[in-house]
Order: C-alpha cells, then sequence, then structure tokens
C-alpha cells in the first residue's frame, strides 16, 4: 500500500470546519506536512508538526499529530471559497530528506 | 510566487519530439528536485539533485534525462514519451537536509 494516505475528496460549506484526516506507517518520521495546491499552481507549504508535537495551530489552521495512530489531521476553521484546493499530507523519514506524500484530498467549498 | 519558476506552463508534443523542460530558483537552495504529478496519485520523486550532483533516480525510464548545470537551474529533457508520461511536471528546491521544499507552478505536459 501507499505510504501516506489520503482520501481523495470533501465538500464543506462557507464558514463551517474542514477537516482532512491522514495516515502514515513510518513511525520514524521526524517531520510531517501539510501543503496546498490552487488550481494552475505547485504546491506551496502550508503548515508542518515536529514528530515530537500533538498540536500545532496557525491562525484558522489547527494540525493534530497521533503518533501511536500515526494519524494527521488539519482543520480549516471558517472555510472561505479561496481555501478551495487540493490538500496534500507529507512526511520525511528520520534521516532522510526526501518527502512522501499522499495522493491529496480535493476540497471544494459551497456557498 | 515561491522564487521557483518553471517553463514552459503548458507542452503539447508528439511521441517523436524531443522537448526539454526549464526550472530556476532565486532562492539559495542547493538542492533541487523533479516530481512528476498525475491525478489522484501521489507524487511521484523522479530525480533529486545536490549541489549540481544527481543523488536520486528513482527507477525513471531513459526518456527521460535530467540536467543540472548548477544549483540555480534544472532541466528535464524529453524524447521518444509516451501518452502515459502525460502528466504536471513540478520542480522544487530546498536547502540540503532542509525540511522544506518549494516548489514551482509545474509544466502541464500532453503526449499525443
Amino acid at each position: 500500500g501507499e505510504d501516506v494516505e489520503q482520501s481523495l475528496f470533501l465538500s464543506v460549506r462557507e464558514g463551517d470546519s474542514s477537516v482532512i484526516n491522514c495516515t502514515y506507517t513510518d513511525s520514524s518520521s521526524t517531520y510531517l506536512y501539510w501543503y496546498k495546491q490552487e488550481p494552475g499552481a505547485g504546491l506551496q507549504l502550508l503548515t508542518y508538526i515536529f514528530s515530537n508535537m500533538d498540536m500545532k495551530q496557525d491562525q484558522r489552521l489547527t494540525v493534530l499529530l497521533n503518533k501511536k495512530d500515526k494519524h494527521l489531521s488539519l482543520r480549516i476553521a471558517d472555510t472561505q471559497t479561496g481555501d478551495s484546493a487540493i490538500y496534500f499530507c507529507a512526511e520525511i523519514p528520520k534521516n532522510d530528506y526526501k518527502l512522501s506524500f499522499g495522493a491529496g484530498t480535493t476540497v471544494t467549498v459551497r456557498a | 510566487e515561491t522564487g521557483v519558476t518553471q517553463t514552459p506552463r503548458h507542452l503539447v508534443m508528439g511521441m517523436t519530439n524531443k522537448k526539454s523542460l526549464k526550472c530556476e530558483q532565486h532562492l539559495g537552495h542547493n538542492a533541487m528536485y523533479w516530481y512528476k504529478q498525475s491525478a489522484k496519485k501521489p507524487l511521484e520523486l523522479m530525480f533529486v539533485y545536490n549541489f549540481k550532483e544527481q543523488t536520486e533516480n528513482n527507477s525513471v525510464p531513459s526518456r527521460f534525462s535530467p540536467e543540472c548545470p548548477n544549483s540555480s537551474h534544472l532541466f528535464l529533457h524529453l524524447h521518444t514519451l509516451q501518452p502515459e508520461d502525460s502528466a504536471l511536471y513540478l520542480c522544487a528546491s530546498s536547502q540540503v537536509g532542509g525540511e522544506k521544499l518549494f516548489f514551482g507552478s509545474g509544466t502541464q505536459l500532453s503526449v499525443l
């Protein structure tokens, strides 16, 4: 199976919270990332979390990490139409520098 | 603007053509990468260059040939491609050992 798995689609109403989930397999991962890709653009680093943290908050974004279950989530509060994009989860294993990406979750924000 | 520029943005080529993709970074990074993005599949790492030296080649077919003349420029030379090679090709850069990648906007390639 894939090293990093995400659900492919998420639809959310404007103003609601979005939660994007990700599972990974490498327990030695040191960093875990969320990248955002808007239409016609490359990937943009949104936020990242060190593996020794459980939570990181950055304005409307909250990242939760459950190392025991190898589960990472991204919560977007007060979702806006500009949040419509593909969100990629990625990990970088210990003693490596190469990111391993998931297939991306397409988030659609409806009015 | 991420500091990583890719050209062209779009490319259509026949299976017998030869073309090149170009990537340039203005971030002072010393590692550059080529990724392939196909719909609903994880990004596939193709090549990695650290300090102009190729350090990774993920079993990429020889019809893809990378070139890194210096730390700021990266090329991907294409020849005799197949229709299944149609995808978005993304360039990225980072500091060697750094944990953050900066991506270009990609070249959308269609092979007819």
